[in-house]
């Protein structure tokens, strides 16, 4: 039992770039989160998916896209990467409590 | 817009001592409260979660919830210096969601 997964751990990316972020668990959960956090910001949400075949912009969606794929697969995609998006993003599940991934530590240049 | 509050720290507390730490919440609507632990470079991780007034124990730590007063409490008995880590507070929206609005965490550091 893995529980959240995330794919990569590390990425740098140029400015322009894309790059998807993948996150799956294991742990049978309707309802996923993808959040970022930046020092003395705290977590803030970007994208939720209460349930399969649903998403929902949270609190900075902007330049940011994602895909509920299955009940398992939740990516979040940087359509053109800018340096304001570098961060640590984390990926969520919950059914009662809500559980990480171990992040990824993105970079933009 | 749905606030939590918690204090930034860094609290330092002595190997053995109570640590103490704080939370208030503005949506008077909320549900569930949560405490997580994150060590440096680590992703948080669950301890405890309460749901009603009162306390709530799991070992060392113990939860406090007043939602008359807004506040949320985590106490760390006997605190050990692997304690030591930011502690962030979470609060469940009353959105059919339920998405987590997280305070901004508060830095603990326990000396040996």
């Amino acid at each position: 039992n893995a529980g959240v997964t995330q794919t990569p751990k590390f990425q740098v990316l140029k400015t322009g770039q894309s790059m998807t972020l993948q996150c799956a668990q294991d742990m049978n959960h309707n309802s996923m989160y993808w959040y970022r956090q930046d020092p003395g910001m705290g977590l803030r949400l970007i994208y939720y998916s209460a349930s399969e075949g649903t998403t929902d912009k949270g609190e900075v969606p902007n330049g940011y896209n994602v895909s509920r794929l299955n009940k398992r697969e939740f990516s979040l995609r940087l359509e053109s990467a800018a340096p304001s998006q570098t961060s640590v993003y984390f990926c969520a599940s919950k059914h009662y409590e809500q559980y990480f991934g171990p992040g990824t530590r993105l970079t933009v240049t | 817009q749905k606030e939590v509050e918690q204090n930034s720290g860094p609290l330092s507390v002595p190997e053995g001592a109570i640590a103490s730490l704080n939370c208030t919440y503005s949506d008077r609507g909320s549900q569930s409260f949560f405490w997580y632990r994150q060590y440096s470079g680590k992703s948080p991780e669950l301890i405890m979660s309460i749901y009603s007034n009162g306390d709530k124990e799991d070992g060392r730590f113990t939860a406090q919830l007043n939602k008359a007063s807004q506040y949320v409490s985590l106490l760390i008995r006997d605190s050990q210096p692997s304690d030591s880590a930011t502690y962030l507070c979470a609060v469940s929206s009353s959105g059919s969601a339920r998405q987590l609005t997280f305070g901004s965490g508060t830095q603990l550091t326990v000396l040996p």
